[in-house]
């Protein structure tokens, strides 16, 4: 089983500040990741596929990058929307696997 | 509009059974493999399992592999999770998600993204 392990597990940043999101694979998991965000009582929402592809009518300050085992999404200008947690997920092998959450709170 | 929608989730005794189905509109349900996913209160997400469109292949996670069985009917639009045997650690909100897919063959299941999710439904094991 692939572990992601997500760091930090909680980021507090300002509105209009940039987010930096990591997320490392224990074993490599080529381009095969995703990004979500997660507010509370929501489901998760798609945001990244494929490590970078921005998913439909995500707006354009999220950003992901990385191939491997290592990935980073980033918010360069955080809205107040913004704030919420934020899981990748690998696709790379059976069985799926996400990430333990990084919570983006207004500092 | 895209839409899933789950029911079924109640308060259920360990060892006992309950069955979860996931309703489908606004898109051709049997050309998409579809997925459940769960989320224990406070916790992190889990993938639980995954039907192909036809319904003949399907995926489990270690979990929960012998205790819960996924299944499809593409006349009624429905995916259901039949879980028996539950326990404790079975407690989450349980959501179904639709394989996110940029090509013709997306009634496949393969380990997957996911692009549509639904409101879940809680599922609480416990005496």
């Amino acid at each position: 089983e692939i572990v992601l392990t997500q760091s930090p597990a909680t980021l507090s940043l300002s509105p209009g500040e940039r987010a930096t999101l990591s997320c490392r694979a224990s074993q490599s998991v080529s381009s095969y990741l995703a990004w979500y965000q997660q507010k509370p009582g929501q489901a998760p929402r798609l945001l990244i596929s494929d490590a970078s592809t921005r998913a439909t009518g995500i707006p354009a300050r999220f950003s992901g990058s990385g191939s491997g085992t290592d990935f980073t999404l980033t918010i360069s200008s955080l809205e107040p929307e913004d704030f919420a947690v934020y899981y990748c997920q690998q696709r790379s092998n059976w069985p799926l696997t996400f990430g333990g959450g990084t919570k983006v709170e207004i500092k | 509009e895209v839409q899933l929608l789950e029911s079924g989730g109640d308060l259920e005794q360990p060892g006992g059974s309950l069955r979860l189905s996931c309703a489908a509109s606004g898109f051709t349900f049997s050309s998409y493999a579809i997925y459940w996913v769960r989320q224990a209160p406070g916790k992190g997400l889990e993938w639980v399992s995954g039907i192909g469109g036809s319904g003949g292949t399907t995926y489990y996670a270690d979990s929960v592999k012998g205790r819960f069985t996924i299944s499809r009917d593409n006349s009624k639009n429905t995916v259901t999770l039949q879980m028996n045997s539950l326990r404790a650690d079975d407690t989450a909100v349980y959501y179904c998600a639709r394989r996110f897919c940029s090509s013709s063959s997306c009634y496949v299941v393969i380990p997957s993204a996911f692009d549509v999710w639904g409101q879940g439904t809680m599922v609480t094991v416990s005496s």
